[in-house]
C-alpha cells in the first residue's frame, strides 16, 4: 500500500531555510488525481495547512505562509519537497506530508511526521 | 484564514455518545460540503475518520458519524470505547484552494 515518509534536518537556525522531503512508496506520485500536501502542527496546538502540489507542478499555498513557502515535486524520484524560508522559533512544529484526492479537500494518507525545531 | 472553533475538551463514559462541534462561517463550513474529521492519538499522525461531512472511509467503525447544520459541523461518537480517547480535529475547504483546521478537541473516556 502507498506510504509517505518525511525526511530532513530536525534543527534549523533562525533566518535560515527549512527543507523537507516526502518520499512516496508503494505507488506513483504521478498518479492523476492526487494532491500532495504539507501540513504542520505547532507544539501543543492544532493543525495548519501549508499547501499542496499536483504532479503537473501546479501549487497552492496558505496565504499566511505564501511569501516564504515553496513546494516542488520530483516525479522521477517519487518525492515532493517543502522549503520554508526565513524561519523563526514560531515555525517549530511537527511537519506532515499527506495526500488528498481530486481536490475533495480531505487527507486520507499521512506520513508519520517529523519534528523541526528552530533554534540557534 | 481563522481556525475553525472547537471546544477544547469533551468527555463521556464507556457506551455513551458524545458530540464534538466545529463552528466556522459561511465562507468555509457553511459554504461547502467539504468538512472532514481526524483522530489523533498521542505521538501519532492524524487519521481520517469522516470526509465530505458524513462519509466514513473504509475501516472506520460506524460508531463515528458526521453532520452539518449551517456553519456548524459535528462529529458524534456513539458507544464510546476506551480507544476512542484521542484528540479530534475538524477541517473545511475555505474557497480559493485553501483548507482550514479547527483547534482540536481532547476527548476523554471517563
Amino acid at each position: 500500500q502507498v506510504q509517505l515518509q518525511e525526511s530532513g534536518p530536525g534543527l534549523v537556525k533562525p533566518s535560515q531555510t527549512l527543507s523537507l522531503t516526502c518520499t512516496v512508496s508503494g505507488g506513483s506520485i504521478s498518479s492523476g488525481g492526487y494532491y500532495w500536501t504539507w501540513i504542520r502542527q505547532l507544539p501543543g496546538k492544532g493543525l495548519e495547512w501549508i499547501g499542496y502540489i499536483y504532479y503537473s507542478g501546479s501549487t497552492s499555498y496558505n496565504p499566511s505562509l505564501k511569501s516564504r513557502v515553496t513546494i516542488s515535486i520530483a516525479t522521477s524520484k517519487n518525492q515532493f519537497s517543502l522549503k520554508l524560508s526565513s524561519v523563526t522559533a514560531a515555525d517549530t512544529a511537527v511537519y506532515y506530508c499527506a495526500r488528498s484526492w481530486n481536490l475533495r479537500w480531505y487527507f486520507d494518507l499521512w506520513g508519520r511526521g517529523t519534528l523541526v525545531s528552530v533554534s540557534s | 484564514q481563522s481556525a475553525l472553533t472547537q471546544p477544547p475538551s469533551a468527555s463521556g463514559s464507556p457506551g455513551q455518545s458524545v458530540a464534538i462541534s466545529c463552528t466556522g462561517t459561511s465562507s468555509d463550513v457553511g459554504g461547502y460540503n467539504y468538512v472532514s474529521w481526524y483522530q489523533q492519538h498521542p505521538g501519532k499522525a492524524p487519521k481520517l475518520m469522516i470526509y465530505e461531512v458524513s462519509k466514513r472511509p473504509s475501516g472506520v467503525p460506524d460508531r463515528f458519524s458526521g453532520s452539518k447544520s449551517g456553519n456548524t459541523a459535528s462529529l458524534t461518537v456513539s458507544g464510546l470505547q476506551a480507544e476512542d480517547e484521542a484528540d479530534y480535529y475538524c477541517s473545511s475547504y475555505a474557497g480559493s484552494n485553501l483548507v482550514v483546521f479547527g483547534g482540536g478537541t481532547k476527548l476523554t473516556v471517563l
